[in-house]
């Protein structure tokens, strides 16, 4: 199994609504990230985990609340968002945390509407 | 510091003619690594290629090569007789031994393949 999957795909909310966005790999990574893209722009790195911890909180906003409950899924919480972080948000793996040349693998990423 | 450019916004061709994307970078690292990924309309980035920095040979894959001039800090990526299903936005990434997994990505190119 050589892929990333998340759930939902979609997801539109209200600026009061708590939601939850998933990510599952079963190739054995030991690091998992979180992007946020935003239209016609590369993706902005938000949080890293390295063997289940996090390594890496690109100061997020505390809006935004991830998890990693096992090494093979990654969480990401979601309450009282801002209509501005409407976005694509992709979740990725790789190998090793810290190693320079591993590839990420992606996700198909969830499409977040916060009206 | 890191750093990736990617100059052309947009490109359009018509299918059947080869096109070439420009990646060119900044780096302080004496070993790094260089990443194309493709992310179609449905969203998910896929990895096409990772090249290290003591590694200059160019790379042909098919209908894709890579040029890699260390030169000149430049990795551009050559589409020959380009298909409809090329049509995608192209990111070039970058990766340091001082800055672990973290990906710096280039703004993206924008490809329309024209029927």
């Amino acid at each position: 199994d050589t892929e990333v999957t998340q759930t939902p795909k979609h997801l539109v909310m209200g600026m009061t609504n708590k939601k939850s966005l998933k990510c599952e790999q079963h190739m054995g990574h030991r690091a998992m990230y979180w992007y946020k893209q935003k239209a016609k722009k590369p993706p902005e790195l938000m949080f890293v985990y390295s063997y289940e911890k996090l390594s890496i909180n690109e100061s997020v906003p505390s809006r935004f609340s991830p998890e990693c409950p096992n090494s093979s899924l990654l969480n990401l919480h979601l309450h009282a968002l801002q209509p501005e972080d409407s976005a694509l948000y992709l979740c990725a793996s790789s190998q090793e945390p810290g190693s320079v040349y591993n590839e990420q693998f992606f996700g198909p990423g969830t499409r977040l509407t916060v009206l | 510091a890191q750093k990736v450019t990617q100059a052309q916004t947009e490109i359009s061709v018509v299918e059947k003619e080869d096109v070439t994307l420009d990646c060119v970078y900044e780096t302080r690292d004496t070993t790094y690594y260089l990443f194309w990924y493709k992310q179609p309309p449905s969203g998910e980035l896929v990895f096409l290629i990772r090249r290290n920095s003591f590694d200059e040979q160019n790379e042909i894959s098919g209908r894709y090569s890579w040029n890699f001039q260390k030169s000149t800090s430049s990795f551009n990526f050559t589409i020959t007789a380009s298909q409809v299903v090329d049509s995608a936005v192209y990111f070039c990434a970058l990766t340091g031994i001082f800055s672990g997994n973290q990906f710096y990505f280039g703004t993206g190119t924008s490809l329309t393949v024209i029927p």
